[in-house]
């Protein structure tokens, strides 16, 4: 049961690099979230999708970048990292069925991100 | 705009005592709200909850929801150090984008 996986674990970056987060989860759940969260704060949803080839902003999209081209997998793309963007970052899943609820959210365990 | 704020933003207690947190949201098409433990790692379910007045419990946790005056609160009973984490809410709407509140950070002393 490998649930949510993120890849990788921690990562140090320099200022103006690029990086791909990586996430993919194996319930075949059609919801996929990003979220961020700075130390002593809540989650700030970054972009989310509802299917493979779907996808939306969210609350801080600025500086991210996303895709969905399966419904497995939802990189997260970080162009010319700024230390802004220093944060704990989590991706989440869940399903929903026509007009039900979705089902509770399903996290990674997160990516520790430093920009110096 | 949907928006979710949670009350108080810290708390700490003694191992033994009551808490209540708070969860009030406006949300469009609200069909649910949830509530998420959150301790070193990653968020934690806890409770789902779609109709007011009808409580859900686990253990010493329990939750409630109010939809007319749109809250929900979160108690725990008898809390012991374990209980510290961070407690997430968020309401889920129709199409909406799963926003969480700020958390309410509890801390439990022994």
């Amino acid at each position: 049961n490998a649930g949510v996986t993120q890849t990788p674990k921690f990562r140090i970056l320099k200022i103006g690099q690029s990086m791909t987060l990586q996430c993919a989860q194996d319930m075949n759940h059609n919801y996929m979230y990003w979220y961020r969260q700075d130390p002593g704060m809540g989650l700030k949803l970054i972009y989310y999708s509802v299917g493979a080839g779907i996808t939306d902003k969210g609350e801080v999209p600025n500086g991210y970048n996303v895709s969905r081209s399966t419904t497995e997998d939802f990189p997260l793309r970080l162009e010319l990292a700024a230390p802004s963007q220093t944060s704990v970052y989590f991706c989440a899943s869940s399903y929903s069925s026509g007009g039900a609820a979705r089902s509770p959210l399903h996290f990674g365990n997160g990516t520790r991100l430093t920009v110096t | 705009e949907d928006k979710v704020v949670q009350s108080p933003l810290s708390l700490v207690v003694h191992e033994g005592d009551t808490v209540t947190l708070n969860c009030s949201y406006e949300v469009t098409n609200f069909r649910s709200l949830l509530w998420y433990k959150q301790e070193k790692k990653a968020p934690t379910f806890l409770f789902m909850l779609t109709s007011s007045g009808i409580e859900k419990k686990s253990g010493r946790l329990s939750s409630i929801l109010d939809k007319k005056e749109l809250f929900s609160i979160l108690n725990i009973t008898a809390t012991q150090t374990g209980d510290s984490a961070v407690y997430l809410c968020t309401p889920e709407g129709y199409g909406n984008k799963l926003v969480f509140g700020a958390g309410t950070i509890l801390r439990v002393k022994s």
